[in-house]
């Protein structure tokens, strides 16, 4: 299995351009999440899908952030416009949750840098 | 609410030693699952052990082993032989299903001393 699938693996860009951050989940895992880590804030979850529907968006921090997952094996997250704040590592992990599975597999990251 | 405190943001180990990370969690939920994620300086989140919270048997991998205090809620993780290759951050989590809710501590950075 190739594991989660991220890209960019880094993405640099300034102030007020759109990003799009790609991922592909593990084949067959029915929950998606997208996480944001920083120094300051730690490990922090934006959003996650079950069966390509989202969940929980409670955690995106304002309307220039959103996701997608138009399939089972792709999902977007897309900041339009970005800031500097906006720095910082994305993760996304999926879970074989609704196969009794816990644990969430995470991709290698995006490092987000917006200058 | 449901919280995971990890109280060791730093913690280093001399090379072949056995090194216990803390966490504690809160939840009224009976059903959940603990984690240990390790986070080299690669990035990578990697799952290192899970418990199930309802076996009251400890899991363990290889040189990883969790002490799990139920009635506690404790879940510590010890790492036995050190090895250079275990610096990392490491995060302890724990898993609800319903509503499917997955907490984070804010990571112990461990560093093996050769």
């Amino acid at each position: 299995d190739a594991g989660v699938i991220q890209s960019p693996r880094h993405e640099v860009t300034e102030m007020g351009q759109e990003v799009t951050l790609r991922c592909k989940p593990i084949s067959g895992h029915d929950y998606l999440f997208w996480y944001r880590q920083t120094m300051m804030r730690g490990l922090e979850l934006l959003i996650y899908f079950n069966n390509n529907v989202p969940i929980d968006d409670s955690g995106m921090p304002e309307d220039r952030f959103s996701a997608k997952m138009p399939n089972a094996s792709f999902s977007t997250l897309k900041i339009q416009p970005s800031e500097p704040r906006d720095s910082a590592v994305y993760f996304c992990a999926s879970s074989p949750l609704g196969q009794g599975s816990y644990e969430q597999y995470f991709g290698p990251g995006t490092r987000l840098t917006v200058t | 609410a449901q919280t995971v405190t990890q109280s060791q943001p730093e913690m280093s180990v001399q090379e072949a030693e056995t090194v216990t990370l803390s966490c504690t969690y809160d939840t009224s939920e009976s059903n959940y699952y603990l984690f240990w994620y390790k986070q080299p300086p690669s990035r990578q989140m990697i799952l290192v052990i899970r418990q199930e919270a309802y076996k009251q048997q400890n899991a363990t991998e290889n040189r990883f082993s969790v002490n799990f205090q139920k009635a506690a809620k404790s879940f510590s993780l010890k790492i036995s032989d050190s090895q250079l290759g275990d610096t990392a951050m490491y995060f302890c989590a724990f898993s609800i299903k319903n509503p499917n809710q997955f907490y984070f501590g804010t990571g112990t950075s461990l560093t093996v001393i050769p």
